[in-house]
């Protein structure tokens, strides 16, 4: 199974702050990877696909990057609705597999 | 609009059986796969599986084989997850949530919480 890494587990954050999130896979997926966030008692809510596109309604503050292995999650410009928990999800090789999540909370 | 709605929350006594149905609308049911994911409390997504509503193929991982079953009701586009053999360690909710082709799941029930507890 592809093995996913976030970090940091958890950060915190002002709002107006610039968030980045890493995602490790422990071999290469291409650009198979997407983020989700997820807010407590709500099921995840599908930001970014193909590492970075966004889908269509997010906000641009979020972007996407990478290929192959690293792949990072940034919030510009970060907003209070934004306070979440963020995966990453790799969709190369079944079975599909998620990171530990990165809990974003307020400084 | 696009929706999944998912059953209400169930309490199950190890070793029974747990059905957890996913009604669809605003889209063609036959032309999207259906994902199951779950999360333990405080705990972060497990992927459970697959299944193609237009051909009834499912894949999942073999941790589940033998005691997962995924189904679903074209007529009237639901697709439902069928769990056997409960213990504790399938406390969690469980969230169906549609493919976007192979980018990731783009639109997610509401999630049921199934508890086992004797």
């Amino acid at each position: 199974d592809t093995q996913l890494t976030q970090s940091p587990s958890s950060v915190s954050a002002s709002v107006g702050d610039r968030v980045t999130i890493t995602c490790r896979a422990s071999e290469h997926i291409s650009n198979w990877l997407a983020w989700y966030q997820q807010k407590p008692g709500k099921a995840p809510k599908f930001l970014i696909y193909a590492a970075s596109n966004l889908q269509s309604g997010v906000p641009s503050r979020f972007s996407g990057s990478g290929s192959g292995t690293d792949f990072s999650l940034t919030i510009n410009s970060l907003q209070s609705e934004d306070f979440a928990t963020y995966y990453c999800q790799q969709s190369n090789t079944l079975p599909l597999t998620f990171g530990g999540g990165t809990v974003v909370e307020m400084k | 609009q696009v929706q999944l709605v998912q059953s209400g929350p169930e309490v199950k006594k190890p070793g029974a059986s747990v059905r957890v149905s996913c009604k669809t609308s605003g889209f063609s049911f036959s032309s999207y796969d259906i994902n199951w994911v779950r999360q333990a409390a405080g705990q972060g997504l497990e992927w459970m599986g697959w299944s193609n509503p237009n051909s009834g193929k499912t894949h999942f991982p073999q941790k589940f084989q033998g005691r997962l079953i995924m189904t679903r009701n074209t007529s009237i586009g639901t697709a439902y997850m069928e769990l056997s053999s409960l213990t504790s360690d399938d406390t969690a909710i469980y969230f169906c949530a549609r493919a976007f082709g192979q980018y990731g799941l783009d639109v997610w029930g509401q999630g049921t919480t199934v508890t086992v507890s004797s």
